[in-house]
């Protein structure tokens, strides 16, 4: 079993509508990111977050960490949101390294 | 600089070469990481350098790879005798914190082409 779960894998929505991205993991964890990957192929961090939730502009993160779970949302989404979203916890016993999820490929449709 | 530099952005070369790649972290970051991603795939961890300690190695697919980082400033990594199924883009980041919980910032990558 990976060690970082996302769902879904890929996800197609019209634009305004809310959506969410989903991460469970299973180890210990200091923080957890959120990266952007844009079509491109540049990676920006969202959020860096190690309890509760965050938010900037349109985008929400929240995390549990006794439930091992961290959401990411986008509320009115737009077709500039397309991209890969990237779950990557930083894993404690590994000295803080990150461990990547696979990804979850948005499109979002005008 | 204002953000983690990379060079080459774009490297082409023949199947038995070396290369060399070339990172610029953020002035001051501590912690400094290279990542690999083939086409289509996701992230791949390669290695981490985390200030004074030893760097975290094992994500080099093979002793073809190693990389230096001269105190808290420029990383090289380098491949030698290149394989075409090392043919990817390969990423820099770093950030300031101890470990990961800082933001990361990320360069924009070389493409590594082995014909």
């Amino acid at each position: 079993k990976n060690e970082v779960e996302q769902s879904p894998q890929n996800l197609t929505a019209q634009e305004g509508e809310f959506i969410t991205i989903n991460c469970s993991y299973s180890v210990g964890i200091s923080a957890l990111h959120w990266l952007q990957q844009h079509p491109g192929g540049g990676i920006v961090s969202l959020f860096m977050l190690s309890s509760g939730k965050k938010k900037h502009g349109r985008l929400i993160a929240t995390i549990n960490i006794q439930e091992k779970h961290s959401s990411l949302h986008i509320t009115a989404s737009h077709p500039r949101d397309s991209a890969v979203y990237i779950c990557a916890p930083a894993k404690k016993s590994s000295g803080d390294k990150l461990t990547f999820g696979t990804g979850t490929r948005l499109a979002v449709r005008p | 600089g204002a953000g983690v530099s990379q060079s080459p952005s774009n490297k082409v070369t023949e199947k038995g070469k070396d290369v060399e790649l070339r990172c610029d972290p953020i002035s001051g970051h501590t912690a400094l990481y290279w990542y690999r991603q083939r086409l289509g795939q996701g992230l791949e961890f390669l290695i981490y350098f985390q200030g004074n300690s030893a760097p975290d190695k094992s994500g080099l697919p093979s002793d073809r790879f190693s990389a230096e980082r001269t105190g808290e400033s420029v990383s090289t990594l380098t491949i030698q005798r290149t394989q075409q199924e090392d043919s990817a883009v390969y990423l820099c980041a770093s950030n300031l914190l101890q470990g990961n919980t800082g933001e990361l910032f990320f360069g924009e990558g070389s493409r590594l082409t082995v014909l």
